[in-house]
């Protein structure tokens, strides 16, 4: 019962560096989320994806990418990182039609 | 676009009854709410669709009136492994699959 699975689940990036952050379900849902969690402003949508192969922005897409590789596998794409981008990111995925999302356990990422 | 939650935190006595608000300036679809413990990911509670339901789980309960743009979720008789933040979930239209959440009400029960 792996459900949703983030990796990594810390990072350490420079200033500049890129990196991905990877998530994979195991539900067969449709719909997958990118949030981030800052203290005081909640869980933000940065991107998602409503089914394989489509993506649109959240509230906070910028300096960000993200890839639908597949049904199971949703990435986000920190091209050039900012310290502003220090946050802990949650993915998430659902069932279409309004279902409930099951969140990964995060990835703790400091920008320095 | 976030929704508006009210309190932002509440600290209550074991046994106590609390009341957390959600609105949007938006109409709604569907109201999602989540609990989340320090550390860990944010945990489903339940969801309420459009047509005034209401929901309960366990001593935790919910309304949700579209016409307001609210939801509120109501927790009875709290234990203390009710403290967390909880948070609310909204979708705009039907099928949008976009989900935003609020800021979040911190609840403390304490003993």
């Amino acid at each position: 019962n792996a459900g949703v699975t983030q990796t990594p689940k810390f990072q350490v990036l420079k200033t500049g560096q890129s990196m991905t952050l990877q998530c994979a379900q195991d539900m067969n849902h449709n719909s997958m989320y990118w949030y981030r969690q800052d203290p005081g402003m909640g869980l933000r949508l940065i991107y998602y994806s409503a089914s394989e192969g489509t993506t649109d922005k959240g509230e906070v897409p910028n300096g960000y990418n993200v890839s639908r590789l597949n049904k199971r596998e949703f990435s986000l794409r920190l091209e050039s990182a900012a310290p502003s981008q220090t946050s802990v990111y949650f993915c998430a995925s659902s069932r279409r039609q309004v279902g409930e999302a099951f969140f990964g356990q995060g990835t703790r990422l400091t920008v320095v | 676009q976030q929704p508006v939650q009210s309190p932002q935190a509440v600290i209550l006595r074991e046994g106590e009854d609390a009341v957390i608000n959600c609105s949007s300036s938006k109409a709604l679809y569907s109201v999602h709410w989540y609990r989340q413990k320090h550390g860990e990911a944010p945990v489903f509670l339940m969801i309420l669709l459009k047509g005034g339901e209401q929901k309960g789980h366990e001593k935790i309960s919910a309304s949700f009136n579209e016409k307001k743009q609210q939801s509120s979720l109501y927790l009875t008789a709290s234990q203390l492994s009710y403290s967390g933040t909880y948070f609310c979930g909204t979708e705009i239209g039907s099928g949008s699959e976009k989900l935003v959440f609020g800021k979040g009400t911190k609840l403390t029960v304490n003993p």
